[in-house]
């Protein structure tokens, strides 16, 4: 089955810039969409279609796609961003499925 | 303004089968492009697509999931209901329903979520 694969963990001090990675090999057939989850709430999109930014969401937060993966960037990255980021995508193969990849957790030191 | 609620039972018992209604508020499942889709996550653990309905009454199921989903709409009442057969232990997670307009577009609008622990 189709799967998509990022880093368990991200660390960095506030103000820094932070990456997070989603790989998958239908990535370049494919958007990819992020969410951000903070414990106990649901999920909330932060990008679409790869790069877009939904009304609401600091423009702090930015996407880029490069073959295979995709990329969540954060920069200048504030306490208050500290939380779980999933990407999101979908199958390929014909048969309709959408993925989420395990999850990043974003720690702000 | 779009609302999603999950409700259903907190605890079921290994073998039974759960029952989930996602009712919505702020949009009709009857506008062309409009689509459900159920979500879970086990505690601690990365979220898990299961079943999407459609506007026009179309529905995908998990690959892995597919012989124990069954996923309908009542449009008049603004609700998704989600059954699952068979639960185990390992489905105690928390369900989602989210909202996707369009195509190619992602889930904006989520509920809540309801807890559901499968235990004896």
């Amino acid at each position: 089955s189709y799967e998509l694969t990022q880093p368990p963990s991200v660390s960095v001090s506030p103000g820094q810039t932070a990456r997070i990675t989603c790989s998958g090999d239908a990535l370049p057939k494919q958007y990819a969409y992020w969410y951000q989850q903070k414990p106990g709430q649901a999920p909330v999109l932060v990008i679409y279609k790869d790069s877009e930014r939904p009304s609401g969401i600091p423009e702090r937060f930015s996407g880029s796609s490069s073959g295979t993966t995709v990329t969540l960037t954060i920069s200048g990255v504030q306490a208050e961003d500290e939380a779980d980021y999933y990407c999101q995508s979908a199958d390929s193969s014909g048969t309709y499925s959408v993925v989420f990849g395990g999850g990043t957790t974003l720690t702000v030191l | 303004q779009v609302t999603l609620k999950e409700s259903g039972p907190a605890l079921v018992k290994p073998t039974q089968t759960l029952t989930l209604t996602c009712t919505f508020s702020g949009f009709s499942l009857s506008t062309s492009g409009m689509r459900v889709s159920w979500i879970r996550q086990p505690p601690g653990k990365a979220l898990e697509w299961l079943a999407r309905i459609d506007w026009d009454d179309d529905k995908f199921y998990s690959t892995s999931l597919k012989t124990r989903l069954t996923i309908s709409k009542d449009t008049s009442k603004n609700q998704v209901v989600l059954t699952m057969t068979n639960m185990d232990p390992v489905d105690t997670a928390t369900y989602y329903c989210a909202r996707l307009y369009g195509s190619g577009k992602p889930y904006d609008y989520w509920g809540q979520g309801t807890l559901v622990t499968v235990s004896s």
